[in-house]
């Protein structure tokens, strides 16, 4: 069976400084990978999704980035943090795009 | 711009109570919407996933209603129980298949 982890599951982390969170799936191959954001209040957003090694397409414009160096992983970066980027980081998968999504479970950032 | 709305934003309802959630979408050339539930602090988890052609989906003591021409989804769910208490979220995937779109979510306690 096909199971997706995320890590770290909390974090807090001074303005200015980097982030990495990480993201691999298991039991599958080539999927579409995800990251969203959840702020209070906001709902979820789109940050990031890939269809395929090296393929990585962006939503929003902000101080983030993300990278696939491996089939079954993903990575979300930043060089220098803010502290609006504090939220809830979810990863997820589908096998292609518009069929059933999985989610990990989440990592909280907090920037202070 | 496709934009969800979900409604009410909470619910409070007591244990055997059958209830519904609604979601509208503005943009109804949608490819197929998704119910998912999220725990505190948790990852969301896929509930119902019905394709733009279907009308419902039904799990269990959930029910999914899709009236595409209208916006419309509903969650209908028989028999609450204090376990059912979470937040609910709708999601619509656009029409190139690549992007989830959320509500806010309703966030439902079902009290014993």
């Amino acid at each position: 069976s096909q199971t997706i982890h995320q890590w770290p599951a909390t974090l807090v982390q001074p303005v200015g400084s980097p982030l990495s969170l990480e993201c691999t799936v298991e039991g599958t191959s080539n999927p579409n990978l995800y990251w969203y954001r959840q702020a209070a209040g906001r709902g979820l957003q789109l940050l990031f999704y890939s269809v395929g090694i090296g393929q990585i397409s962006s939503e929003v414009p902000q101080n983030l980035s993300a990278s696939r160096p491996q089939d079954r992983q993903f990575i979300l970066s930043s060089k220098k943090l803010l502290l609006s980027d504090s939220g809830f980081y979810l990863c997820a998968w589908s096998v292609y795009s518009g069929n059933t999504i999985y989610f990990g479970e989440g990592s909280w950032l907090t920037v202070v | 711009k496709q934009e969800v709305t979900q409604i009410p934003a909470a619910l409070s309802v007591p244990e055997g109570e059958n209830l519904v959630l609604n979601c509208s979408f503005t943009d109804s050339a949608i490819y197929n919407l998704q119910w998912f539930r999220q725990d505190p602090g948790k990852g969301l988890t896929s509930l119902l996933l019905i394709q733009s052609s279907q009308r419902e989906q039904t799990s269990g003591r959930l029910n999914a209603s899709l009236d595409k021409s209208s916006g419309r989804s509903t969650l209908y769910i028989a028999a609450s129980q204090p376990g059912d208490s979470a937040t609910y979220l709708c999601a619509v995937n656009d029409q190139a298949g690549t992007a989830l779109i959320f509500g806010k979510g309703t966030t439902l306690s079902v009290s014993s």
